[in-house]
């Protein structure tokens, strides 16, 4: 059964620094992995999809790694801003139709 | 329309009552999911449709729980004889073909809490 832990479950950081959120997963037969978004009281947003064939996907300052045979991706956010505090889920999109869900990083950034 | 909606988002009901939420998908995407996010813990799979057929409905955690969805369009969920442990956020999110490398759109979720 594919589980997806996060780490760490909270993370605050001063603005301006760069950060690392690690996602891992049990089962390495994946079709993509997806980080997402979620601001409080909000929906999901997609941030980054990469598909198993792919090491890496960038948008501006946000940069996801996969590293399949291991189960583990990162996902590195440069010169963190205020406007990026928010909860951070990983999730892998599995045989049929199920995209399984981490618990999510929950990301503070002081100014 | 411009995203997924769901309604009502926020809903408040008694122990044992039937609730229903509603989600819009995004126009013309014909793949729907539920999801269900309690407290503190990941988003849990209920359903999922290819237009109007559900062909993975193994997440629904009991009889209690039924969706449809009709016009290959709007999809409603019915919990009956609601329990507080159904108490969570109820999350849609469509894509275009269900394609397993579709990036998912969410909906703002309803909030059920049970009394």
């Amino acid at each position: 059964k594919q589980e997806v832990t996060q780490i760490p479950a909270a993370l605050s950081v001063p603005e301006g620094e760069n950060l690392v959120l690690n996602c891992s997963f049990t089962d390495s037969a994946i079709y993509n992995l997806q980080w997402f978004r979620q601001d409080p009281g909000k929906g999901l947003t997609s941030l980054l999809l990469i598909q198993s064939s792919q090491r890496e996907q960038t948008s501006g300052r946000l940069n996801a790694s996969l590293d399949k045979s291991s189960g583990r991706s990162t996902l590195y956010i440069a010169a963190s801003q205020p406007g990026d505090s928010a909860t951070y889920l990983c999730a892998v999109r599995t045989g049929g139709f199920k995209t399984i869900f981490g618990a999510g990083t929950r990301l503070f950034v002081k100014a | 329309g411009a995203g997924v909606s769901q309604s009502p988002s926020n809903k408040v009901t008694e122990k044992g009552k039937d609730v229903e939420l509603r989600c819009d998908p995004i126009s013309g995407h014909t793949a729907l999911y539920w999801y269900r996010q309690s407290l503190g813990q990941g988003l849990e799979f209920l359903i999922y449709f290819q237009g109007n057929s559900a062909p993975d409905k193994s997440g629904l955690p009991s009889d209690r729980f039924s969706a449809e969805r009709t016009g290959g369009s709007v999809s409603t969920l019915t919990i009956q004889r609601t329990q507080q442990e159904d108490s969570a956020v109820y999350l849609c999110a469509s894509s275009l073909f269900g394609d397993k490398n579709e990036k998912l759109f969410f909906g703002s979720g309803t909030q059920l809490s049970v009394l």
